[in-house]
C-alpha cells in the first residue's frame, strides 16, 4: 500500500511553453500534498503544500505565478510549470500524506528538462 | 527553525567495509520524527527508517543499523559489509510534530562503494 505515481516521469519542452505533471496516490486518499524541486547534487527542497480543496501554499521564493498547484481532489494534486524556462530544469518530486505528519509517501519523481 | 546537517558531502569506500554516515540535527519541538531515505541514480527516493523522539533505540535491520541520541542531536546510519547496490545519495530528514509540519532534508551524503 501507500503507492504514490508521477506522471510523466520524463518531459523535455522548448522554452516558452507549459508543462503539466500529475502526482496521484492510488490506494489512499491524500489530504495533503507537497512538492519538491532538485537540482543536480543538491538536496530536495520544498516548494510548496497543497490541501485538497484549498489554495497551496508556497515557500518563500517560489513564485506562485509560475508553478501553479491545483489538488482537485484526495488523489490527485498537479503541478503546471508554466512559460518554461531552461533555469526550469529539475527533478520535481511529489510526496502524500493521509494522516499524520510521519506518514509521507513519495512519489518516483518527474525530470524536467527545457531546451 | 528546524535543520538538518550532513557533514559528509561525498564518501567512497571498498566493498566490504563498514560505513557510517552522519546526520546531526536541530530543533526546539520535542516532539519530531526523523527519517533516512536513499536515492540511487534512478532518482526515487526509497524509504529506509523512521524514528519519533521519544523512542532513542537503536535499530538493526539487516547490514543497517541506526544511532539516534538526542544528547549530541544526532542520528547516524551504518553500513556493515557495504556493497557496490549500496551506492547512492542518502539524505537524512526531519519533521517537527508540530507548527508547519514541514519534512526538512539534510544535504545528502554521496556514498560510493567501489568494487
Amino acid at each position: 500500500g501507500a503507492v504514490v505515481s508521477q506522471h510523466p516521469s520524463r518531459v523535455i519542452c522548448k522554452s516558452g511553453t507549459s508543462v503539466k505533471i500529475e502526482c496521484r496516490s492510488l490506494d489512499f486518499q491524500a489530504t495533503t500534498m507537497f512538492w519538491y524541486r532538485q537540482f543536480p547534487k543538491q538536496s530536495l527542497m520544498l516548494m510548496a503544500t497543497s490541501n485538497e480543496g484549498s489554495k497551496a501554499t508556497y515557500e518563500q521564493g517560489v513564485e506562485k505565478d509560475k508553478f501553479l498547484i491545483n489538488h482537485a481532489s484526495l488523489t490527485l494534486s498537479t503541478l503546471t510549470v508554466t512559460s518554461a524556462h531552461p533555469e526550469d530544469s529539475s527533478f520535481y518530486i511529489c510526496s502524500a500524506r493521509d494522516r499524520g505528519p510521519n506518514e509521507q509517501f513519495f512519489g518516483p519523481g518527474t525530470r524536467l528538462t527545457v531546451l | 527553525a528546524q535543520k538538518v546537517t550532513q557533514a559528509q558531502t561525498e564518501i567512497s569506500v571498498v566493498e566490504k567495509e563498514d560505513v557510517t554516515l552522519d546526520c546531526v540535527y536541530e530543533t526546539r519541538d520535542t516532539t519530531y520524527y526523523l527519517f533516512w531515505y536513499k536515492q540511487p541514480p534512478s532518482g526515487e527516493l526509497v524509504f529506509l527508517i523512521r524514528r519519533n523522539s521519544f523512542d532513542e533505540q537503536n535499530e538493526i535491520s539487516g547490514r543497517y543499523s541506526w544511532n539516534f541520541q538526542k544528547s549530541t542531536s544526532s542520528f547516524n546510519f551504518t553500513i556493515t559489509a557495504s556493497q557496490v547496490v549500496d551506492s547512492a545519495v542518502y539524505f537524512c530528514a526531519l519533521i517537527e510534530y508540530g507548527g508547519a509540519q514541514k519534512l526538512v532534508f539534510g544535504q545528502g551524503t554521496r556514498l560510493t562503494i567501489n568494487p
